[in-house]
């Protein structure tokens, strides 16, 4: 089975400064793994995914993940926050082969101070 | 590409009604899956469909929930006997299978449901 696990259920970052949210993810068989953006009453935007290529992922609206298998990370990060990033995230995984039915983590809901 | 398009966008209902959600995934996407969010938690995946065959359900779905995608195409979810933990919001998606694109899914706005 697997699963993915959001440390910080709540982050804030001063506009302009760096955004870093964590997941940490644990699976049998090499992951896939995504980020998703939530904004209220809406459903769920992909930002980027990690499908065995490039270690590195770049994604929508200037974010960036990158997959780290010693440490089973794949966390989200971007230079510079702005105001219209906050939201909440969701860190997903589903199996590499077949079933592709997605895990979540449980969320961080980031704010941007002005 | 309209995106994906659920109905109704909120539902009350008292206990004990029967309630049915539609999902209209992209046209051309043949796998449509349900999730259910509650407050402060992420999606949880309840089932999946390819094309119209129902390739696996959640031990999340209780014999009062029932999903159906007759023609392939639309899909519905219905909760019979409605609890009030039955209250959350109800998410479709759809993607492709063949590609590395099809490890994609899109998520349509959600059907949040009210058990009063």
């Amino acid at each position: 089975a697997q699963s993915v696990t959001q440390l910080g259920s709540h982050v804030s970052v001063s506009e302009g400064a760096l955004v870093l949210l964590r997941c940490n993810y644990s699976s049998s068989v090499p992951p896939y793994l995504f980020w998703y953006v939530q904004y209220p009453n809406q459903g769920l935007q992909l930002l980027l995914k990690y499908t065995s290529a490039a270690t590195l992922v770049k994604g929508i609206n200037g974010f960036e993940a990158e997959f780290k298998k010693s440490e089973t990370s794949f966390h989200l990060t971007k230079p510079s926050a702005h105001m219209s990033d906050a939201a909440e995230y969701f860190c997903a995984v589903s199996l590499l082969f077949g079933n592709e039915k997605l895990t979540f983590g449980t969320g961080t809901r980031l704010t941007i101070i002005p | 590409d309209t995106g994906v398009s659920q109905n109704p966008r909120h539902k009350i209902t008292k206990r004990g009604q029967n309630v049915t959600f539609r999902c209209d995934p992209i046209s051309e996407h043949n796998r449509l899956y349900w999730y259910r969010q509650t407050l402060g938690q992420g999606p949880e995946f309840l089932t999946y469909f390819q094309n119209e065959a129902q390739l696996e359900k959640s031990r999340l779905l209780s014999d009062r929930f029932s999903a159906e995608r007759p023609k392939g195409s639309f899909s519905t979810l219905e909760i019979q006997r409605t609890e009030q933990g039955d209250s959350a919001m109800y998410l479709c998606a759809s993607s492709t299978r063949g590609t590395e694109s099809s490890y994609e899914q899109y998520f349509g706005p959600g059907t949040r449901l009210t058990v009063t």
